[in-house]
């Protein structure tokens, strides 16, 4: 059973749409990070949360935001989807000086 | 140039077959090491993390040589369930705020 949960799964939407993934997690962890992979490359981080009401941009430039107003959830939001938003978001968490991260299964986003 | 580089593959194994991966890391002050596996169309899920003095698990035996940066992982005896992409992953110097991952290898294990 998944520790940390992502919906939608998949998602086709069309251009300028506002979206939001979301992201929750059962472990009590205070960083959460958001990453995005396009198909046979690295994951790029996009952004991360050391806790409640902390939010940084990662090293990969992204029109997307993020809240984190629960410890447990992190939603990711893209005010007006553009095709070049193509791509599946990972979510993960770790706990605050743990090395490991646990991943959500991903939202596979398409935009049409 | 990218912090953690890897060598895409595939590697294209035949069950029973030793394999081995390299990695290479940019950044000297980095401080910790991992090997993730992702399956297609599924998330990475930690495999191992690498220890300097080299760590085994089972079949899977990961090593760390600080001088030349560069991380290594074998995989003995392969089955068909080893076929998946091995993601390198580093933890990056003081204050750093995430991991790092390589683009990941892709291994096939044929029967």
């Amino acid at each position: 059973e998944a520790d940390i949960y992502q919906t939608p799964r998949y998602l086709v939407i069309g251009t300028g749409k506002k979206i939001t993934l979301e992201c929750s997690q059962t472990m009590g962890h205070d960083k959460m990070y958001w990453y995005q992979q396009d198909p046979g490359m690295e994951l790029h981080l996009i952004h991360y949360s050391y806790g409640v009401n902390s939010t940084e941009k990662g090293d990969l430039s992204s029109e997307s935001t993020v809240s984190r107003i629960r410890t447990e959830h992190f939603p990711l939001t893209l005010e007006s989807a553009r095709p070049s938003h193509t791509s599946q978001y990972l979510c993960a968490s770790s706990e605050l000086g743990g090395n490991g991260y646990t991943f959500g299964s991903g939202t596979r986003l398409t935009v049409v | 140039r990218k912090e953690v580089e890897q060598d895409p593959g595939p590697f294209n194994v035949p069950e029973g077959a030793t394999v081995a991966f390299n990695c290479t890391y940019s950044n000297s002050a980095s401080q910790s090491f991992f090997w993730y596996r992702q399956d297609c169309r599924k998330e990475p899920k930690l495999l191992m993390s690498v220890y300097s003095s080299g760590n085994e698990d089972g079949r899977f035996t990961a090593q760390l040589n600080r001088a030349s940066q560069y991380i290594s992982l074998l995989i003995r005896d392969s089955k068909l369930s080893d076929s998946a992409t091995y993601l390198c992953v580093v933890k990056g110097g003081t204050g750093a705020n995430n991991l790092f991952f390589g683009t990941g290898t892709r291994l096939t294990v044929i029967p």
